[in-house]
C-alpha cells in the first residue's frame, strides 16, 4: 500500500461544515496529490504537493485547500462543505518526479448532507 | 490541459476470452501512460505502464500498445478470468509546475468476465 494511510475512511457531515481529510505517508515521498472520484468522471486531481509548504491546484480546486507542514502528512480542506463534494476522496504519491505511476491510499467516502 | 478519452464504457466477455480497451489522448507532449485496476470498495491499482519511447509492453496476460502518432493506446487482456472483472483506468501524463506527475485519468471502462 506504499505506506499511505487515509483518516477518516468514512464521514457524514452536514452542508456548510468544514472538514478536513488527511493523508499520512511513511516512507518519505516528496509527492503527494488528492484526487476525487466520481461516477461517469474518473479520477480527477484537487490538488497536489511538491514539497513541504509546496503546493499547486488541480483541474477541480475550487472548494478545496491544502496543506502540508511535514512530509509525512498532507490535508484536504472543504472550508464549507457542498453537496457536490460528495465523493470518494484519494491521496496519492510518487516516488519520483520522472515517469513513475501513482500510488493510491484506500480512499475516504465522503457525504454531505 | 490534457484530455483522455476512454472506449467502452462496460464490456462484457467470456471466461477465456480477450479483453481490449482503447484510450486517446490530446497532449502530444504526454510520454507516461499507465493502466490502473479497481475493485469495488478498493483503491485503484497500477498494473502496467508504458513510456513513450516504447511501442508494446507485455506482463503475462496483459499487454499495452501505444501509438504515437495516432495519440492511442490500448489494454489487451487475454485468456480472461473471473477475477479479471473490475473497473479499468487509462492515463496519460503531464509534467506539473513544480515537478511530478499530474495523471489525467479517462472515465473507467467496468470489465465483466461471465463464466
Amino acid at each position: 500500500d506504499a505506506g499511505i494511510t487515509q483518516s477518516p475512511r468514512h464521514k457524514v457531515t452536514e452542508t456548510g461544515t468544514p472538514v478536513t481529510l488527511r493523508c499520512h505517508q511513511t516512507e518519505n515521498h516528496r509527492y503527494m496529490y488528492w484526487y476525487r472520484q466520481d461516477p461517469g468522471h474518473g479520477l480527477r486531481l484537487i490538488h497536489y504537493s511538491y514539497g513541504v509548504k509546496d503546493t499547486d491546484k488541480g483541474e477541480v480546486s475550487d472548494g478545496y485547500s491544502v496543506s502540508r507542514s511535514k512530509t509525512e502528512d498532507f490535508l484536504l480542506t472543504l472550508e464549507s462543505a457542498t453537496s457536490s463534494q460528495t465523493s470518494v476522496y484519494f491521496c496519492a504519491i510518487s516516488t519520483t518526479g520522472g515517469n513513475s505511476p501513482l500510488h493510491f491510499g484506500n480512499g475516504t467516502r465522503l457525504t454531505v448532507t | 490541459g490534457e484530455n483522455v478519452e476512454q472506449h467502452p464504457s462496460t464490456l462484457s466477455v467470456q471466461e477465456g476470452d480477450s479483453a481490449v480497451i482503447k484510450c486517446t489522448y490530446s497532449d502530444s507532449a504526454s510520454n507516461y501512460f499507465p493502466w490502473y485496476k479497481q475493485e469495488l470498495g478498493k483503491r485503484p491499482q497500477l498494473i502496467i505502464d508504458i513510456r513513450s519511447n516504447v511501442g508494446e509492453k507485455k506482463d503475462q496476460r496483459i499487454a499495452v500498445t501505444l501509438n504515437k502518432t495516432a495519440k492511442h493506446f490500448s489494454l489487451h487482456i487475454t485468456e480472461t478470468q473471473p477475477e479479471d472483472s473490475a473497473v479499468y483506468f487509462c492515463a496519460a501524463k503531464e509534467i506539473l509546475t513544480g515537478g511530478g506527475n499530474k495523471l489525467t485519468f479517462g472515465t473507467g471502462t467496468q470489465l465483466k468476465v461471465e463464466l
